[in-house]
């Protein structure tokens, strides 16, 4: 089944580190690019990284920026999410998305489920 | 960054209603838009790509239009399921920025 399955998501106290994943199956992972988008707690959507098929560039939002790391490991199909000092407004349904192209356009047609990052002391 | 403004926010409709969302961005963004319905509880699930290119196994209810700065997603009959929030998103270039969602409720 083609699907992502994201984990690691908790309470975990402001200023901490977190590294959430998301595995990747029924698909050829490593010709994707792949995204993490989160949705605070009746909010919208935000997306707030992406890296290449490869690995060899990654995206950030500015509010990540500096902060957060994406990664991914194509001989296990998984992309991860580290997130240093992380700050109340950090708190959100974390979404890991497929990226796919169709000639220039690019589109989110893969979702996970998400994984809950709840920021507290 | 650019930014995309949906409206309305929210609009009240009743199952057969013709309803149209628009969303406005900041830039010309060509034809990269695409649209997402999100139900409660659920992830976003994509509806449309490239302005106006239905994905596959979307009913044909749903369509896409526009390109440059302005952009509408109409669904031409509203059926019980329908009732989500919807949301556009550029992918022009990066940041990727998503509009603000546009609650369809059941009047």
């Amino acid at each position: 089944e083609v699907q992502l399955l994201e984990s690691g998501g908790g309470l975990i106290p402001p200023w901490e580190s977190l590294t959430i994943a998301c595995a990747a199956s029924g698909f050829d992972f490593r010709t994707y690019a792949m995204n993490w988008v989160r949705q605070a707690p009746g909010k919208g959507l935000e997306w707030i990284s992406s890296i290449s098929d490869g690995g060899g560039r990654e995206y950030y939002a500015d509010s990540v920026k500096g902060r957060f790391t994406i990664s991914r490991d194509n001989t296990k199909n998984i992309l991860y999410l580290r997130m240093n000092n992380l700050r109340d407004d950090d708190t959100a349904l974390y979404f890991c998305a497929r990226r796919s192209i169709y000639y220039n356009y690019w589109f989110f047609d893969l979702w996970g489920r998400g994984t809950l990052v709840t920021v507290s002391s | 960054d650019i930014q995309l403004t949906q409206s309305p926010s929210f609009l009240s409709a009743s199952v057969g209603d013709r309803v149209t969302i628009t969303c406005r961005a900041s830039q010309a963004i060509y034809s990269y838009l695409a649209w997402y319905q999100q139900k409660p509880g659920q992830a976003p699930s994509l509806l449309i790509y490239a302005a106006s290119t239905l994905q596959s196994g979307v009913p044909s209810r749903f369509s896409g239009g526009g390109s440059g700065t302005e952009f509408t997603l109409t669904i031409s009959y509203l059926r019980p399921e329908d009732f989500a929030t919807y949301y556009c998103q550029q992918l022009n270039n990066y940041p990727l920025t998503f509009g603000g969602g546009t609650k369809v409720e059941v009047k």
